[in-house]
């Protein structure tokens, strides 16, 4: 079965700050790539995605996320956080026989300091 | 309509009661999902629904958990007999079909006391 594990539980930065947080997948096949982002008191939205193509991804917000293939990686990055970007990010993705199934990571929250 | 609709917004239920928890998704998506996000934890995979096939229920945590979607539309998750470890956010989301994003829904926060 596909599994997602985000390796932060917990991040805190200050603003201005560079951001990476890791995600690596377990399923040898076609992958789609997906970062959620759930801001406080909001529902989960659509950072970014990847489906094919070019492995660097441009999101929202100035995020961006690389997918390495022989790594099984997902990792988001923003050069330049802002208070604003305080959330719980999450990382997720469909593969194989499982489908359409989104499988989720167990969520980072960052917390950014003003 | 303009996005996924869950309803209600809160609930709060006594031990051993039943309670059904409604998802509207964006018209015309085909796949629809229920997820379960507990304190702490991440998103629980529940259910999923694709046009017409069967549902994949490998999710379910248990027998007093089932769901339905009714003319490839609503969605109703209900639970049986709960139990203080249901209480959670119930998450619904839905998508065009295969290889597709998700859009999420506000959840439905179920407190069982």
């Amino acid at each position: 079965a596909q599994s997602v594990s985000q390796h932060n539980h917990h991040v805190i930065l200050s603003e201005a700050a560079s951001l990476e947080l890791g995600c690596n997948y377990s399923y040898g096949g076609t992958v789609n790539l997906f970062w959620y982002v759930q801001y406080p008191g909001q529902h989960l939205q659509l950072l970014l995605k990847y489906f094919s193509g070019d492995p660097l991804v441009k999101g929202i917000k100035g995020f961006e996320a690389e997918f390495i293939k022989s790594k099984f990686s997902f990792n988001l990055r923003k050069p330049s956080v802002q208070w604003s970007d305080t959330a719980e990010y999450f990382c997720a993705v469909n593969a194989g026989a499982a489908g359409n199934k989104l499988t989720f990571g167990g969520g980072t929250r960052v917390l950014v300091k003003p | 309509g303009a996005g996924v609709s869950q309803s209600p917004s809160n609930k709060v239920t006594e031990k051993g009661k039943d309670v059904e928890l409604r998802c509207d998704p964006i018209s015309g998506h085909t796949a629809l999902y229920w997820y379960r996000q507990s304190l702490g934890q991440g998103l629980e995979f529940l259910i999923y629904f694709q046009g017409n096939s069967a549902p994949d229920k490998s999710g379910l945590p248990s027998d007093r958990f089932s769901a339905e979607r009714t003319g490839g539309s609503v969605s109703t998750l209900t639970i049986q007999r709960t139990q203080q470890e249901d209480s959670a956010v119930y998450l619904c989301a839905s998508s065009w079909g295969v290889n597709t994003e998700a859009f999420f829904g506000q959840g439905t926060r179920l407190t069982v006391v």
